[in-house]
């Protein structure tokens, strides 16, 4: 079975940082570009940062550029999102996605990131 | 610019069918689209994708009453016999070179 499971998430003060991992199992990792989106509360899917199966390209949302870092290690079949310099308003769930010729056709369950003083 | 448009809601009733929305900005009619649904509570569930020219390819589980259309740049969702754990959100997702990645604004479907 396919599955992606993230974790990492929790309360942080701004200006913080947090690193979040997803886990995937059940399908030959190395093969596919990743993708972590995020929910704020009550809102709607947010994009924030891709990378490709090999790490060759990495793209993220203005939004998050220069404070996120998105990094993968194959061997371990593991996504990770390193976020620094952590705003109110990074306050989302965050998922991770499998990505099939740009669009995300599997997610994982969320983890949920609070920045808060 | 790439943008996806969605109507913030839509109702129907218990055993009917309906039909959702996504407008593709102009320029940018012959992309193809995901639909995703998100129970409340819930991480989304990729439904499938649909080309342009209406041909779909639906992800695993997804029941046979859960179908797509596409009409110049507007591409559907239908779902028939509505149940009651239809009731959710639904986003459309798309994907361009230097646009990066898109989501409509989501749909909240209310079943009666």
């Amino acid at each position: 079975e396919v599955q992606l499971v993230e974790s990492g998430g929790g309360l942080v003060k701004p200006g913080g940082s947090l690193r979040l991992s997803c886990a995937a199992s059940g399908f030959t990792f190395s093969s596919y570009s990743m993708n972590w989106v995020r929910q704020a509360p009550g809102k709607g899917l947010e994009w924030v940062s891709s990378i490709s199966s090999s790490s060759s390209y990495i793209y993220y949302a203005d939004s998050v550029k220069g404070r996120f870092t998105i990094s993968r290690d194959n061997a371990k079949n593991s996504l990770y999102l390193q976020m620094n310099s952590l705003r109110a308003e990074d306050t989302a769930v965050y998922y991770c996605a499998r990505d099939l010729g740009g669009l995300f056709e599997t997610w994982g369950q969320g983890t949920l990131v609070t920045v808060s003083s | 610019q790439l943008v996806l448009t969605q109507s913030p809601s839509a109702s129907a009733s218990l055993g009917a069918s309906v039909k959702l929305t996504c407008t593709l900005s102009s320029g940018h009619s012959s992309y193809a689209i995901a639909w995703h649904q998100q129970q409340p509570e819930k991480g989304p569930r990729y439904l499938m994708k649909l080309n342009s020219d209406g041909s779909h390819s639906k992800g695993d589980g997804i029941p046979d009453r859960f179908s797509g259309s596409s009409s110049g740049a507007e591409r559907y969702l239908t779902i028939s016999s509505l149940q009651s754990e239809d009731e959710a959100d639904y986003y459309c997702q798309t994907w361009g070179t230097g646009i990066h990645w898109v989501f409509g604004g989501g749909t909240k479907l209310t079943v009666l």
